[in-house]
């Protein structure tokens, strides 16, 4: 079985700053994907960024990046330049390979950001 | 714009309402999606996977019979809540992924279900 640690309590940041998001992972399988999504209070589920266990790089989209440690099964989410905007839940996430394969998810971390 | 379509956003009913969610991917075809349920500041927890064109598969603890799950098409599945009591209220959400594809799964806007 898969697992995800968020143990952050709520974070604080401020705006134009950089804020990192921790998560941590347990699996047994070799081949997953990691993903990291926002929601705000709204409640929709915005996809920010994936990384595959396979991929020698660490994903970038935008202001996101993703520090990817696979020996410490580690899946950071780096914002860069925060933003009023960026105030949400954040939710890390994996799955196994596969079209078909459900997520796991973590139990979240509110960022606040500041101005 | 939005790849996933969920509906009704918002449902309040009395107990004993059979409640029906519907979950459309909208420019692509799902042969699989997957229903969450949320619980004020809680991660999502899947309920079951939808299957187009078999059973649904539910995850341990998620009564099959209280919650109906119907993938008719490639690009339509519905949730019914069945006799919805206070304690189903929560948020519901869906997410649906491109066939034979390994793009992330999109979810829809999610249904906020309060049971009176």
């Amino acid at each position: 079985a898969q697992k995800i640690t968020q143990t952050q309590p709520g974070m604080f940041v401020q705006e134009k700053e950089a804020v990192t998001l921790d998560c941590t992972y347990d699996t047994s399988d070799q081949s997953y994907g990691l993903f990291w999504y926002k929601q705000p209070s709204s409640g929709e589920m915005i996809f920010l960024i994936y990384q595959g266990s396979y991929d020698e790089q660490n994903a970038t989209e935008g202001r996101y990046s993703l520090n990817f440690q696979k020996a410490r099964k580690s899946a950071n989410l780096v914002i860069s330049a925060s933003q009023l905007g960026d105030s949400a839940m954040y939710f890390c996430a994996m799955s196994l390979r596969g079209a078909n394969s459900k997520l796991t998810f973590g139990k979240g971390i509110t960022l606040s950001v500041r101005p | 714009g939005a790849v996933v379509s969920q509906h009704p956003s918002r449902v309040i009913c009395k107990s004993g309402t059979s409640v029906k969610i519907e979950c459309r991917s909208l420019d692509f075809q799902a042969t699989t999606m997957f229903w969450y349920r949320q619980f004020p500041k809680q991660s999502l927890m899947l309920m079951a996977t939808s299957n187009e064109g078999s059973k649904a598969t539910y995850e341990q603890g998620v009564e099959k019979d209280k919650f109906l799950i119907n993938h008719a098409s490639l690009t339509l599945s519905t949730l019914t809540v069945t006799s919805a009591h206070p304690e189903d209220s929560s948020f519901y959400i869906c997410s649906a992924r491109r066939q034979n594809s390994n793009q992330p799964q999109h979810f829809g806007d999610g249904t906020r279900l309060s049971i009176l």
